[in-house]
């Protein structure tokens, strides 16, 4: 089962600073889906992106789908402690979902 | 709506016995349910995939016999964990999809269940 390959793999940041989340893959996506998952829950979707070059905002996060649908970024402005979770990318090309291979983010108070 | 609950959140039991896991659609119906394994600060790792009324897609290296799904209604799937070892000690999660609709394969997750063998 192939990943998406994410970067960076962790990142710790203070609040308040701003970061980007990258997903990618040689492959071209359906769709492509972005979760946040607590500890010892199970993941929550944030938004699904289906047009090459779409950008779709939520709040303080901007999901982009490049416009070859090979690759996605996730941009959050002035982090919060809240948004400290493991983010996972997945594409939906076919009946099952395929993972990204995770960004783990720390927000420092 | 599209809740996904699983049930036990934690088990722990010995070696050699076998554990079930039951993922339920509280307000949906789901034709396809699946099965994911999340090792410790690992990405989720798709086992099978559960399909009502008829036989499990397996993973390529996923055990079919270690590893028993049942999809018997719309809205429940189990997982059995049979003669478990340490080494099945893991974060066990199920998805949904509402069958009714969902253009891009959206699924809905379980909140998981932490399965520990001595």
């Amino acid at each position: 089962t192939q990943l998406l390959e994410q970067s960076p793999q962790f990142l710790s940041i203070q609040e308040g600073e701003n970061l980007t989340v990258y997903c990618n893959s040689s492959s071209v996506f359906s769709s492509l889906q972005w979760y946040r998952q607590e500890p010892g829950e199970g993941p929550v979707l944030l938004v699904t992106v289906v047009t090459g070059g779409e950008v779709k905002k939520l709040k303080r996060l901007t999901f982009q789908f490049g416009d070859a649908r090979k690759d996605s970024s996730l941009h959050i402005t002035a982090a919060q402690p809240g948004d400290t979770g493991l983010y996972l990318c997945s594409r939906g090309n076919t009946d099952k979902l395929i993972f990204g291979t995770g960004t783990r983010l720390q927000v420092f108070p | 709506g599209a809740v996904v609950s699983q049930h036990p959140s934690r088990v722990i039991c010995k070696s050699g016995t076998s554990v079930k896991i039951e993922c339920r659609s509280l307000d949906f119906q789901a034709t396809t349910m699946f099965w994911y394994r999340q090792f410790p600060k690992q990405s989720l790792m798709l086992m099978a995939t559960s399909n009502e009324g008829s036989k499990a897609t397996y993973e390529q290296g996923v055990e079919k016999d270690k590893f028993l799904i049942n999809h018997a209604s719309l809205t429940l799937s189990t997982l059995t964990v049979t003669s478990a070892h340490p080494e099945d000690s893991s974060f066990y999660i199920c998805s949904a999809r509402d069958s009714s609709g969902g253009l891009y394969n959206e699924q809905f997750f379980g909140p998981g269940t932490r399965l520990t063998v001595l």
